[in-house]
């Protein structure tokens, strides 16, 4: 079975360009949430799925950042114009759409922004 | 919202001691509670979790246990090995109204250290 899977895997980008990251959910699972990690703030929800609707955005920092889920086996995490302070690994995760059920992380996106 | 506290933030353990990490969280409404395993530069692992209906669970040397008067759970894990050396993260989550759980809110983590 394949796991969460997300691209690229690294990415380098200059200050202002545009940034797109990309999740495959566990195929079944109709949850999906995106984090973030840093140093500083540690592991933090920015934005959740369910049955590719957004629930709760509340974590996203600021408007440069938007997420969309067209289908239930794709979503995508974007940040125009990205900055430095954007850096950070940027995880997402699958699960089933019950209470209580496990999430599952994909590998993960290392952002630098120069 | 949920605020999960962690301690300690470091923990150095003899090869074959027992090491406990605990949480405490503020939202009463939780009851999912995860722990996660992240080694460097890996993903977070799943590696118990308990649901607020179960006081605790054990799974071969790792166990956790909830106190959902007091709004704190623990890891525990026994017979340490150079293996276990590791970040761990507690995490906490709440049904929402649309029958599935929200976002997992983590605690800031802590850096396993197995000594020799």
């Amino acid at each position: 079975d394949a796991g969460v899977i997300q691209s690229p895997r690294h990415e380098v980008t200059e200050m202002g360009q545009e940034v797109t990251l990309r999740c495959k959910p566990i195929s079944g699972h109709n949850s999906l949430f995106w984090y973030r990690q840093t140093m500083m703030r540690g592991l933090e929800l920015l934005i959740y799925f369910n049955n590719n609707v957004p629930i709760d955005d509340s974590g996203m920092p600021e408007d440069r950042f938007s997420a969309k889920m067209p289908n239930a086996s794709f979503s995508t995490l974007k940040i125009q114009p990205s900055e430095p302070r954007d850096s950070a690994v940027y995880f997402c995760a699958s699960s089933l759409l019950i209470v209580g059920m496990p999430q599952y992380f994909g590998p993960g996106t290392r952002l630098t922004v120069l | 919202g949920e605020n999960v506290e962690q301690h300690p933030s470091t923990l150095s353990v003899q090869e074959g001691d027992s090491a406990v990490i605990k949480c405490t969280y503020s939202d009463s409404a939780s009851n999912y509670f995860p722990w996660y395993k992240q080694e460097l530069g890996k993903r977070p692992q799943l590696i118990i979790d308990i649901r607020s209906n179960v006081g605790e669970k054990k799974d071969q040397r790792i166990a956790v246990t909830l106190n959902k008067t007091a709004k704190h759970f623990s890891l525990h894990i026994t017979e340490t090995q150079p293996e276990d050396s590791a970040v761990y993260f507690c995490a906490a989550s709440s049904p929402n109204s649309g029958g599935g759980a929200d976002g997992l809110t983590f605690g800031k983590g802590t850096h396993l250290i197995i000594q020799p």
